[in-house]
Formats: C-alpha cells, sequence, structure tokens
C-alpha cells in the first residue's frame, strides 16, 4: 500500500546551519506530496506542497522538490532558526481525501 | 484562509465517561472532514472520515461504536470517545479540504485527551 518513510528524529542544529529532512515514499500512482509542521502542543500547519513531477513547493525558507525518479520529496533549509523547532511531517494524498503522514521527524534548532 | 477550529483544546475526564470533541470549519464549508489520532511522538493515523449527511467511514482497527461521529452540518463534525479509558488518552486532530483552488487540507489545533 501507500506509505512515506522519513529519516528518524530528533535532528539537532545550531542556529543558521542547513537542514535536510529525508522523505521517500511508496504509491501506485501520482500523489500530491506535503510538508506540514507541528509546533509543540498544536496541530499541523501545511508548510508547502507539490502536485506534480519536478514541481518545487517552497515556504518561509523551506524548500523541497518533487522527484519522481527517486520517489523523494526531501526537506531542505539553507539557514534555521531556533523557532524552526518544531515536528515536520511529509504526506502524501492519493487517494483525494486521506493523507498519509510519515513518522515525523523532530527538530530542534540551538542557539 | 481557509479556518478549522476545534474545541476544546485540552479535557481531562474519568474513566466511563464520555467526551465530544467538535471540529467547525469557520469560513468553508466542509462536506468532508477527517480525525486522526496522534500518540505521543508518533504520526499521525487516519482514524475515521465524517462525511456531511450519510454515515462516517471507519479505518480498520477502530472502534465505531467507541468513536462516534457526527456530522450534522457543513461546517461541524463531531467525535464522541464513549466510556473513555486511560488508553484512550491521546491527542486527537480534525481537518478539512477546503475545495478547490486550495490543495491543502486545514488542520485543527488538537484537543489532548486524558482519561483518569
Amino acid at each position: 500500500g501507500d506509505s512515506v518513510t522519513q529519516m528518524e528524529g530528533p535532528v539537532t542544529l545550531s542556529e543558521e546551519a542547513f537542514l535536510t529532512i529525508n522523505c521517500t515514499y511508496t504509491a501506485t500512482g501520482y500523489p500530491s506530496l506535503f510538508w506540514y509542521v507541528q509546533y509543540p502542543g498544536e496541530g499541523l500547519q501545511l508548510l508547502l506542497k507539490a502536485t506534480k513531477a519536478d514541481d518545487k513547493g517552497s515556504n518561509k525558507g523551506f524548500e523541497a522538490t518533487y522527484r519522481k525518479e527517486t520517489t523523494s520529496f526531501h526537506l531542505e533549509k539553507g539557514s534555521v532558526q531556533v523557532s524552526d523547532s518544531a515536528v515536520y511531517f511529509c504526506a502524501l494524498d492519493f487517494q483525494g481525501g486521506k493523507l498519509i503522514f510519515g513518522q515525523g521527524t523532530e527538530l530542534s534548532v540551538k542557539p | 484562509g481557509a479556518v478549522v477550529s476545534q474545541h476544546p483544546s485540552r479535557v481531562i475526564c474519568k474513566s466511563g465517561t464520555s467526551v465530544k470533541i467538535e471540529c467547525r470549519s469557520l469560513d468553508f464549508q466542509a462536506t468532508t472532514m477527517f480525525w486522526y489520532r496522534q500518540f505521543p511522538k508518533q504520526s499521525l493515523m487516519l482514524m475515521a472520515t465524517s462525511n456531511e449527511g450519510s454515515k462516517a467511514t471507519y479505518e480498520q482497527g477502530v472502534e465505531k461504536d467507541k468513536f462516534l461521529i457526527n456530522h450534522a452540518s457543513l461546517t461541524l463534525s463531531t467525535l464522541t470517545v464513549t466510556s473513555a479509558h486511560p488508553e484512550d488518552s491521546s491527542f486527537y486532530i480534525c481537518s478539512a479540504f477546503p475545495g478547490q483552488g486550495d490543495y491543502g487540507y486545514t488542520f485543527g489545533s488538537g484537543t489532548r485527551l486524558t482519561v483518569v
């Protein structure tokens, strides 16, 4: 079945470091891909999305490119801030309504 | 933008009692809403799909008699945890799809349920 695999956390970085969170997926078809962010004690917020191959989603300095050939959607940011500390979820939507989430990656950014 | 309001944000209840969680779409109509459950430091697991005016569709392994879902209007879905037990303690999150023009599901802020 469809699934999403993320790199395990927690990831700890210093402020201004480069961030990569790997995400790969398995799907029979061409899903839309998403990154969501969850701050402590809160719900999920859509960070960025891509709906077809080679699309690049971007928001708040974060980027991810939909790579069909490697079935990946890695999240990157060139310079992280303390305020980026959160849990990041990669997700796909193939069935038109049911989001399938990865296990989440906790990011901690130290000053 | 599309906003989903979830209430309450935190609730503590005694074992054996029932708890109702509300999920409202504030500025759009949602014929379909989704209920997720999140265990500590784990991912979100879809529990059920709530359909306005019809029965909810539950995922495999989710007890429909334990988790009652009602979607009586285009802006409100409720999840009732019946006869709650400590193992029902969790973070429950709802989401809705605003529709065309914004391909992203909007999530409520979640409800932390603690059963004592």
